[in-house]
């Protein structure tokens, strides 16, 4: 099934900032929003932001999220070495009643 | 605060079944809908589907319906996903997240392997 579109790989400098995108339609990311997960290889995702631009509580304020119609970003700024991973984007998509995700930015820090 | 705890590494043949535990602690079991996400060596996140432990609603993915059966315990507040007719494509890391509007908990994963 159809999911979220981002592109596989970012990379920028350390203590550059990045922003990371994920493009979806009116279905999902323009319904009721979307997620951003953060996943170090090895471990479970790990929420980041939800709503479109909340934080969970213990996230640091270095990764902020926004939306703009069907797309939502997630901006990291300070970039340190511990924030090179992969980030999904999730979004519930109302036409194919399921979740769908992103297919995964892999973020390197150089 | 919520801890998802799922059961160890699975070695299945091809055909066979697996049946995988996802045990919650530290909230409401009943308030929240669980959902499973797979993870294929290398690849990225899959929606399997999801239940709702109060009354044992069900929704699966489109590609997993037939061969994925959730079902929840609310007297040992654990939830399980079983899957049958196991191919080699199914070997991959199955989560069990937390979800209300968004998966805010997750478990550690459990790493099925299909393999002759």
């Amino acid at each position: 099934q159809a999911g979220l579109t981002q592109p596989p790989s970012v990379s920028k400098d350390l203590r550059q900032t990045a922003t990371l995108t994920c493009n979806g339609t009116s279905n999902n990311v323009g319904y009721l929003g979307a997620s951003w997960l953060q996943q170090h290889q090895g471990h479970p995702p790990k929420l980041l932001a939800y709503r479109d631009a909340s934080r969970p509580s213990g996230i640091s304020e270095r990764f902020s999220a926004s939306k703009s119609g069907n797309a939502v970003f997630l901006t990291i700024t300070g970039l340190q070495a511990e924030d090179e991973a992969d980030y999904y984007c999730s979004a519930w998509d109302s036409s194919l009643n399921a979740w769908v995700f992103g297919g995964g930015t892999k973020l390197t820090v150089l | 605060q919520a801890q998802l705890v799922q059961s160890g590494s699975e070695v299945k043949p091809p055909g066979a079944s697996v049946k995988v535990s996802c045990k919650a602690s530290g909230y409401s079991f009943t308030s929240y809908f669980m959902q499973w996400v797979r993870q294929a060596p290398g690849q990225g996140l899959e929606w399997v589907g999801l239940i709702h432990p109060s009354g044992g609603h069900t929704n699966y993915a489109q590609k997993f319906r037939g061969s994925v059966t959730f079902t929840a315990d609310t007297s040992t507040n654990t939830v399980y996903m079983e899957v049958s007719g196991l191919r080699f494509e199914d070997t991959a890391v199955y989560y069990c997240a937390r979800e209300l509007g968004t998966m805010d908990s997750w478990g550690q994963g459990t790493l099925v392997t299909v393999s002759s």
